[in-house]
């Protein structure tokens, strides 16, 4: 199985920051990622695909990019309704396998 | 606008079988491009993909759930479900439905809770 890790677990940030979450994989999965939003109790939402396209409604100041096992999503002026968790998933090869999460809190 | 909405128990016993259905509105499970899938998520933890299965009954599944799970679709009420036999304490989570596209989701379902416990 292809193990995806996430940096931080965690971190905080204020309104209007910029952030980078960081996802690495453990072999090469070219640019087969896609990113994920979750607030708590509701189900996740797709972000972006292919490590970089964007789901379609999702804001522009959502990019993703990387390719090979690293890969970055990055929020520009973050917003209230982004401190959520964010989780990254590799679709190269079955089983498909999600990061354990990075959760965006307030600072 | 897709929607994809889990059903089923929300308490199984130990050693019982785990059945979920998700019946999809807005379009069709038929479609060529889509498959449909089942993902869980434990208590506090990240996702974990269960499997997958397209219109035509091709199914894909975790190998460390593949002896317990069996996936099925039903093109006449466009509804796939899944059934989780054996089940254990470590197998309460929220389980999603969902429709990925190569492999990836891009609608999920609301998600049910299902605790496992005598």
């Amino acid at each position: 199985d292809i193990q995806m890790t996430q940096s931080p677990s965690s971190l905080s940030a204020s309104v209007g920051d910029r952030i980078t979450i960081t996802c690495r994989a453990s072999q090469d999965i070219s640019r087969w990622l896609a990113w994920y939003q979750q607030k708590p109790e509701k189900a996740p939402k797709s972000l972006i695909y292919a490590a970089s396209s964007l789901q379609s409604g999702v804001p522009s100041r959502f990019s993703g990019s990387g390719s090979g096992t690293d890969f970055t999503l990055t929020i520009n002026y973050l917003q209230p309704e982004d401190f959520a968790t964010y989780y990254c998933q590799q679709y190269n090869s079955y089983p498909l396998t999600f990061g354990g999460g990075t959760k965006v809190e307030i600072k | 606008q897709l929607q994809l909405q889990e059903s089923g128990p929300g308490l199984v016993k130990p050693s019982e079988t785990l059945s979920l259905t998700c019946s999809v509105s807005g379009g069709s499970i038929s479609s060529d491009s889509d498959y449909w899938g089942w993902i869980r998520q434990p208590p506090g933890k990240g996702p974990e993909w269960i499997g997958s299965i397209y219109y035509t009954g091709n199914t894909y599944y975790n190998p460390s759930l593949k002896s317990r799970v069996t996936l099925s679709v039903d093109t006449s009420k466009n509804q796939f479900s899944l059934k989780l036999h054996s089940v254990t304490a470590a197998d309460t989570a929220v389980y999603y439905c969902a429709r990925l596209d190569t492999d990836y989701v891009t609608y999920w379902g609301q998600g049910i809770l299902v605790i496992v416990s005598s």
